[in-house]
């Protein structure tokens, strides 16, 4: 495997339920982001992480839970979720998410999630 | 604070055709970087350029080319006859080098290229 992988990529969920969305990078990146596309808003950026620790929780409700047990390994834990949350969620990952570089980030294929 | 405005929600051409994306940004930064991706139908999005704000020449990629002018806060993308598998999003993003830096994201461009 290459890049940045995402599972699954689509998942359907009740509002009671609970489920994980996993993201796995191979390109030896010290940084992973999740970020949440709507339709016809722009990306939104959930968490970021910096080897292993969350540099940045962008006012994300609680129902989002994110796990970083390794800088390859980030996870999205979902509970009591609501219909506006279907979305596509994108996972990425970069050489060093902190302060100061260019730091492009490479994208997974994401998930696609809906919730009724 | 950042801002990225892409004005263009979605474009048609047909094959062959030139087209420009365009992207202005906002920023209070001196030293910053922007970035264009593509997001095809598959959902990835796929990184197309980055340039610092100190290098301001043009850049040109086989039928891409991107033209960057800071004095209107513009970098702006043209594909050179366009193909069908052309056919995505397009997002400008802008990322300042202040200590909590992030990515910015434009709302993105569709574009249809049309046989």
């Amino acid at each position: 495997e290459t890049g940045v992988t995402q599972t699954p990529r689509h998942l359907v969920m009740g509002m009671t339920n609970k489920k994980s969305l996993k993201c796995e990078q191979h390109l030896g990146h010290n940084a992973m982001y999740w970020y949440k596309q709507s339709a016809k808003k722009p990306l939104e950026l959930m968490f970021v992480y910096n080897f292993k620790e969350q540099t940045e929780n962008n006012s994300v409700p609680s129902r989002f839970s994110p796990e970083c047990p390794n800088s390859s390994h980030l996870f999205l834990h979902l509970h009591t979720l609501q219909p506006e949350d279907s979305a596509l969620y994108l996972c990425a990952s970069s050489h060093n998410g902190l302060a100061g570089g260019p730091d492009e980030q490479f994208f997974g294929p994401g998930t696609r999630l809906t919730v009724l | 604070a950042q801002k990225v405005t892409q004005a263009q929600t979605e474009i048609s051409v047909v094959e062959k055709e030139d087209v420009t994306l365009d992207c202005v940004y906002e920023t209070r930064d001196t030293t910053y970087y922007l970035f264009w991706y593509k997001q095809p139908p598959s959902g990835e999005l796929v990184f197309l350029i980055r340039r610092n704000s100190f290098d301001e020449q043009n850049e040109i990629s086989g039928r891409y080319s991107w033209n960057f002018q800071k004095s209107t806060s513009s970098f702006n993308f043209t594909i050179t006859a366009s193909q069908v598998v052309d056919s995505a999003v397009y997002f400008c993003a802008l990322r300042d080098t202040g200590a909590n830096s992030k990515l910015t994201f434009g709302k993105g461009i569709t574009l249809s290229v049309r046989p």
